[in-house]
Parts: structure tokens; sequence; C-alpha cells
């Protein structure tokens, strides 16, 4: 069964600051990756959506990375704006419907 | 872009009340739609998939006579909590897909049972 872990669970940091999210998964056997957007009460925005093929995606300010083989998948943010505060989730589709991570909760301090 | 609404955004109801909630997908056709629950600071976890035109298929430890979806078209799929309880005071977003890989969420739905 896949698993999805997102380190670290929170994250505070000054406004400015390059910061990077982790995602790992257990089963490799993946179609692909997204990283979604959570404001709070509030859905889910699609941030970056990476094929099992690719290695990465970039929107922005937002790059992410794939390395299938090993399970991971990071999500870099740069020059971070308060506007950036919010949860970011990590999810994986193979065989099933996507697998969520519990997600970082980043807060940008201005 | 493929666009899902949910309604209602928001519902409160007593306890032992049934609540119906709609989930759309505005322009395109949904082949399959899928029902997440999320528990505050937790995760969405899938509770079941709908194929247009026939029965759900529910994740384990998920009651299908307590949570009934009906996937009548291509484009609406309802799910209803019956009999509800507080403890199924919950976050609930659907997602559509139209065949490929993708699945587009919906905003949510807030449900407190009281």
């Amino acid at each position: 069964k896949q698993e999805v872990t997102q380190i670290p669970a929170a994250l505070s940091v000054p406004e400015g600051e390059n910061l990077v999210l982790n995602c790992s998964f257990t089963d490799s056997a993946i179609y692909n990756l997204q990283w979604f957007r959570q404001d709070p009460g509030k859905g889910l925005t699609s941030l970056l959506l990476i094929q099992s093929s690719q290695r990465e995606q970039t929107s922005g300010r937002l790059n992410a990375s794939l390395d299938k083989s090993s399970g991971r998948s990071t999500l870099y943010i740069a020059a971070s704006q308060p506007g950036d505060s919010a949860t970011y989730l990590c999810a994986v589709r193979g065989n099933t419907p996507l697998v969520f991570g519990k997600g970082t909760r980043l807060s940008v301090i201005a | 872009g493929a666009v899902v609404s949910q309604h209602p955004s928001r519902v409160i109801c007593k306890s032992g009340t049934s609540v119906k909630i709609e989930c759309r997908s505005l322009d395109f056709q949904a082949t399959t739609m899928f029902w997440y629950r999320q528990f505050p600071k937790q995760s969405l976890m899938l509770m079941a998939t709908s194929n247009e035109g026939s029965k759900a298929t529910y994740e384990q430890g998920v009651e299908k006579d307590k949570f009934l979806i009906n996937h009548a078209s291509l484009t609406l799929s309802t799910l209803t909590v019956t009999s509800a309880h507080p403890e199924d005071s919950s976050f609930y977003i659907c997602s559509a897909s139209g065949g490929k890989d993708t699945q587009y969420f919906g905003p949510g739905t807030r449900l407190t049972v009281l």
C-alpha cells in the first residue's frame, strides 16, 4: 500500500528565504506526482504535476523535482513571501487514485 | 481549465439527519469521481471511487450504507451522509477525472454535525 510522508510537518521562515519541502513515497511504481497548496478551510490548488518520466517541473518561483527510483520529491520555493503561507500537500498517483501526504504547514513571516 | 464545483460549501446539521453533498464537473465529462475526507490537520483520505453508471468502490473502513454515493451522470456525483453524527464532522472534497491521469478537485464542503 502506497504511503506518502512529508517532512517537515511545519515550517516557519522569514520573508525572502528560499526553502525546500520534502516528500517521500514507499512504492516507486507511480504515474505522476503532484504538489498542491491548501489554504485554511479551503480546497486544493494544483501547483505542479510531474509525470513519472520527468525529473522536474518549474512554475514561477516554484520548482519540483522527482527521483522516482528513490521515492523522493522536493518542492523548492524561491524568495518566499507572506502570501506563500499555506499547507503544501504532496500526492502520488499509481494504480490507485491520488494518495496524499499529511502536508507541510508553511508560515512566511514578514 | 477543468472546473469542479461542490454544493453546499458549508452545512450544519443536527445529529441523526442526512446530508447530501453535490459534486459537479462544469466543463468536462467526468467518467470517474472520487470522494475524500479530511479531518483537522490531517491529510485527505480517499473514501470511495465512483464510475458513471456503476456502483461506487469504497475504501476499507468506509461504511457504504452510511456514505451513499450516486454517480448518475457524467457531470454529477452525490455523497449522502446518512444519520450523521458528530464524528462525521469533517471536510469533504470531491475530485473528478475525465479518463486521463489528472484529477480535478472541488473546493470542498465543511460538514458540522451538532
